[in-house]
């Protein structure tokens, strides 16, 4: 069985219900944000991004709201599927140059039916 | 186009022995890297590389080498395996490079396991 992100935080919600995914980071010089789903098996996929001059930026059922103030990053999922299931972990660049992202450990998103 | 590919997708070694994880990448990218996912963290960038015949580490390099003699392959290579080694490894590609808006495209990943 997948044994990534085993010991995750937990996000259970109903299917159709909306899903609200935080993230915490951790360099105040980062301008770049990203959020990936990775499904149990496959590699990261990338979901919305949104630069550090932005409070918002809304996807096709997704959004991501941030707050530089607090280092705080979310990514709301409307009306949330099956098919949502997944791990969603956040992504930052700080602007310091170079080929350093940061990755959070992520959260595992379960959609019951 | 397959994207990014990785062979194999599940490997045993025993402490000691190598091996080199395959990865290659059809979108013509310039940017590749190679990470670790190891249980309950986030991704760890072992190694990078900006373009044919150029590499560079990576936060954490110890017991891994790569090359990179053509745009579309990025192999890394175990030397001597040990149980740390055991873990989730990922390929990626990007055209632009982290430092962009550009993102990185991931392969399936390896599970390599060190007994």
């Amino acid at each position: 069985g997948e044994s990534v992100g085993l010991h995750l935080p937990t996000l259970s919600v109903q299917e159709g219900d909306n899903s609200i995914i935080n993230c915490a980071y951790s360099n105040s010089a980062s301008d770049y944000f990203i959020w990936y789903k990775q499904e149990s098996g496959k590699g990261p996929q990338f979901i919305i991004d949104i630069r550090s001059n932005m409070d918002k930026r809304q996807g096709q059922r997704v959004t991501v709201l941030l707050n530089k103030t607090v280092k705080h990053l979310s990514l709301q999922i409307a009306a949330t599927q099956p098919g949502d299931s997944a791990v969603y972990f956040c992504a930052e660049i700080p602007n310091t140059g170079g080929f350093k992202t940061i990755f959070g450990a992520g959260t595992r998103l379960f959609v019951k039916a | 186009n397959a994207g990014v590919t990785q062979t194999p997708k599940f490997r045993i070694l025993k402490i000691g022995q190598s091996m080199t994880l395959q990865c290659t990448q059809d979108m013509n990218h310039n940017y590749m890297y190679w990470y670790r996912q190891d249980p309950g963290m986030g991704l760890k960038l072992i190694y990078y590389s900006v373009g044919a015949g150029i590499t560079d580490k990576g936060e954490v390099p110890n017991g891994y080498n790569v090359s990179r003699s053509t745009t579309e392959d990025f192999p890394l290579r175990l030397e001597l395996a040990a149980p740390s080694q055991t873990s989730v490894y990922f390929c990626a590609s990007s055209s632009l490079g982290a430092a962009s808006t550009d993102t990185q495209y991931f392969g399936p990943g390896t599970r390599l396991t060190v007994l």
